[in-house]
């Protein structure tokens, strides 16, 4: 049974950096079927992709336009985990964020969800 | 890029009934990417239906999804109490590569 654990803290302060991991039991990050999302959901914004990982005899890296100028996602295969780091965020970077794993274009486990507040 | 908007925003029913949503996206989506899931409160969403008609592992057959091109639905035959939660599409594209998701449908007890 695949799943995913969130851990990271739910208070960042503006213009900081917000940091997730997103842990992996059941499934490898390296899989060469699977993709890794990170999605948020605000009250504002609905559901929002923001990127994802995947590899596939070599990691690939997609991104959401409307944040592609600050945000990274990195696998780490030691701790088969990956990660989320968003830049400069401010107050409307408020969101519940998952992680989830996406097989044949539909997102089928996420992560329990993490409440992130930025404020000072 | 692809707008995906849902009707009825929120759509009253009793336990036992039938419920019909609909999925309409700005331009034709490709039924192998169009998807569905649930999301109760204080959950994230859970996998539905995939391809536009094919259940999830564990899903019951009262769930059905059909469409194509830009007119997608997903059908809930005789309601339980777990159903009463809001409902989101989401299509995937492949270029450039994303995700998108309609704003939702909330089924409410009537």
């Amino acid at each position: 049974q695949v799943q995913l654990q969130q851990s990271g803290p739910g208070l960042v302060k503006p213009s900081q950096t917000l940091s997730l991991t997103c842990a992996i039991s059941g499934d490898s990050v390296s899989s060469n079927s699977a993709a890794w999302n990170w999605i948020r959901q605000s009250p504002s914004r609905g559901l929002e992709w923001l990127g994802r990982t995947y590899h596939r005899s070599k990691w690939y890296y997609d991104y959401a336009v409307s944040v592609k100028s600050r945000i990274t996602i990195k696998p780490d295969t030691a701790k088969n985990q990956f990660s989320l780091q968003l830049n400069s965020v401010t107050p409307e970077d408020t969101a519940v964020y998952y992680c989830a794993r996406d097989l044949y274009s539909s997102n089928d486990v996420w992560g329990q969800g993490t409440t992130v507040t930025v404020s000072s | 890029e692809i707008v995906l908007t849902q009707s009825p925003g929120t759509l009253s029913l009793s336990p036992g009934e039938r419920a019909t949503l609909s999925c309409r996206a700005s331009q034709s989506v490709s039924s192998s990417y169009l998807v569905w899931y649930r999301q109760k409160p204080g959950q994230a969403p859970r996998l539905l239906i995939y391809g536009a008609s094919n259940r999830a592992p564990g899903i019951p057959d009262r769930f059905s999804g059909s469409g194509s091109g830009t007119d997608f639905s997903l059908t809930i035959s005789g309601l339980e109490p777990e159903d009463f939660a809001v409902y989101y599409c989401q299509q995937f594209v492949s270029s450039p590569p994303g995700y998108t998701f309609g704003q939702g449908t909330k089924l409410e007890i009537k």
